[in-house]
């Protein structure tokens, strides 16, 4: 099973400004990541698949990049409605692992 | 509109079983593979199980693997989770999600990019 770990738990970011968040595989998972967005209540949302692409709909202040075992997404211009916790998941093996997911809160 | 809507879940008793259902509409159903996803009371999200667009492939997450079943009927349009020997453990929102679609054969994975509003499985004596 690939482990995928997240850091940080939680990230504190002011309205406006950029938060950088990251995502480790245990081995190489080649492009094969995706970004998923969950503020409470809600189901997750798809932000980011194969690394990098945005998914339909997503605003380009979302960015994803990395490959192989070290990912980063990044989001710039923060808004009232991006605070909220991240996950990222593989997609190489069949046992599609998640991270344990990072809070981006309003500092 | 692209809609997964999930049902069955509840209170049950440890040792016990429960069959949770997701119906989908608006897309292609057999084209795409389907994955259950949960999510325990204030945790992060779980992936569970996946299975092919025909059904010939599934996979399980270890926490699953033996006690779960995942199937589907595409003549109805529902995915399906059996859940067997339920613990305590299992208490979590049970979220259905597309995955890949197939086109000519091959698969093509852009993300869980539909989910559902999710059902909650309590398990407790």
């Amino acid at each position: 099973e690939v482990v995928m770990t997240q850091s940080p738990a939680t990230l504190s970011v002011s309205p406006g400004g950029r938060a950088t968040l990251s995502c480790r595989a245990s081995q190489s998972v080649n492009n094969n990541l995706a970004w998923y967005q969950q503020k409470p209540g809600q189901a997750p949302r798809l932000l980011i698949y194969g690394a990098s692409t945005r998914a339909t709909g997503i605003p380009a202040r979302f960015s994803g990049s990395g490959s192989g075992t070290e990912f980063t997404l990044s989001i710039i211009s923060l808004q009232s409605e991006d605070f909220a916790v991240y996950y990222c998941q593989q997609y190489n093996d069949w046992l599609r692992t998640f991270g344990q997911g990072t809070k981006v809160e309003v500092k | 509109q692209v809609q997964l809507v999930e049902s069955g879940g509840g209170v049950v008793q440890p040792g016990r079983y429960l069959r949770l259902s997701c119906a989908a509409s608006g897309f292609t159903f057999s084209n795409y593979a389907m994955h259950w996803v949960r999510q325990a009371p204030g945790k992060g999200l779980e992936w569970v199980a996946v299975i092919s667009y025909d059904g010939s492939h599934r996979y399980y997450a270890g926490s699953a693997e033996g006690r779960f079943t995942i199937s589907r009927d595409n003549s109805k349009n529902t995915l399906y989770l059996q859940m067997n020997i339920l613990g305590i453990n299992d208490t979590a929102m049970y979220y259905c999600a597309r995955g890949a679609v197939v086109v000519d054969g091959t698969p093509h994975w852009h993300g869980l990019d539909v989910w559902g509003q999710g059902t909650t499985v309590t398990v407790s004596s």
